[in-house]
């Protein structure tokens, strides 16, 4: 299975700041990563899929970088809602699986 | 919209099997994959298997096969997760989730909690 390694584990950030989440896989994806968010009582929420492919709905200060291996979440300016959550995810092959999550928390 | 509903949290005794089910609306159900997956505290989520709605095709995480079955019912754009032999390690949320590679919708999770 490919290893999924997200870091950092927590991070805290000021609204306005902009925070950077990594997730590096085990073996090279290409480009099959998506990222999520989770917040308390709501469906998790695709952002952005293929790498960098914002998904409809998702707020341009979001956006995703890399390939192969390392790939990049980065949210600029950060809004108080963006205060939550965040999964990559790969799909190159099978069984799909997930990194172990950001949790991102107010300073 | 799109929407995925699940049914509600289960307390199952050990040994026992259980049945989750997703409803679905505001999108062709029928021509769709349906993901499910497992959170436990970690947090952790992990990929159970998808089922495409058209023919019941399925394909497994290898961890799961023997213990997840994944079945749908077109008529009422509902898909199912049959959890057999339940043991504390089943305990979790479920979640179903729209998709075989990307997941652009999810329901709301289900929890399961295994005890006598």
């Amino acid at each position: 299975d490919v290893q999924m390694t997200q870091s950092p584990s927590y991070l805290a950030a000021s609204p306005g700041e902009s925070v950077s989440i990594s997730c590096k896989a085990s073996k090279s994806i290409a480009t099959y990563l998506a990222w999520y968010q989770e917040k308390p009582g709501k469906a998790n929420k695709l952002l952005i899929y293929s790498g960098s492919t914002l998904q409809s709905g998702t707020p341009s200060r979001f956006s995703g970088s890399g390939s192969g291996t390392d790939f990049t979440l980065t949210i600029r300016s950060l809004e108080p809602e963006d205060f939550t959550v965040y999964y990559c995810q790969h799909y190159n092959e099978y069984p799909r699986t997930f990194g172990g999550g950001t949790k991102l928390e107010l300073k | 919209q799109v929407k995925l509903l699940q049914s509600g949290a289960e307390l199952v005794k050990p040994g026992a099997s259980v049945k989750l089910s997703c409803k679905t609306s505001g999108f062709t159900f029928s021509t769709s994959y349906m993901s499910w997956l497992k959170q436990v505290p970690g947090p952790s989520i992990e990929w159970i298997g998808w089922i495409y709605a058209g023919d019941g095709g399925t394909n497994y995480n290898q961890k799961f096969k023997g213990k997840a079955t994944l079945t749908v019912d077109k008529s009422s754009s509902t898909a199912y997760l049959d959890l057999s032999s339940l043991t504390s390690e089943d305990a979790a949320v479920y979640f179903c989730a729209r998709g075989w590679g990307v997941m652009d919708a999810w329901g709301q999770g289900a929890s399961v909690t295994v005890s006598s």
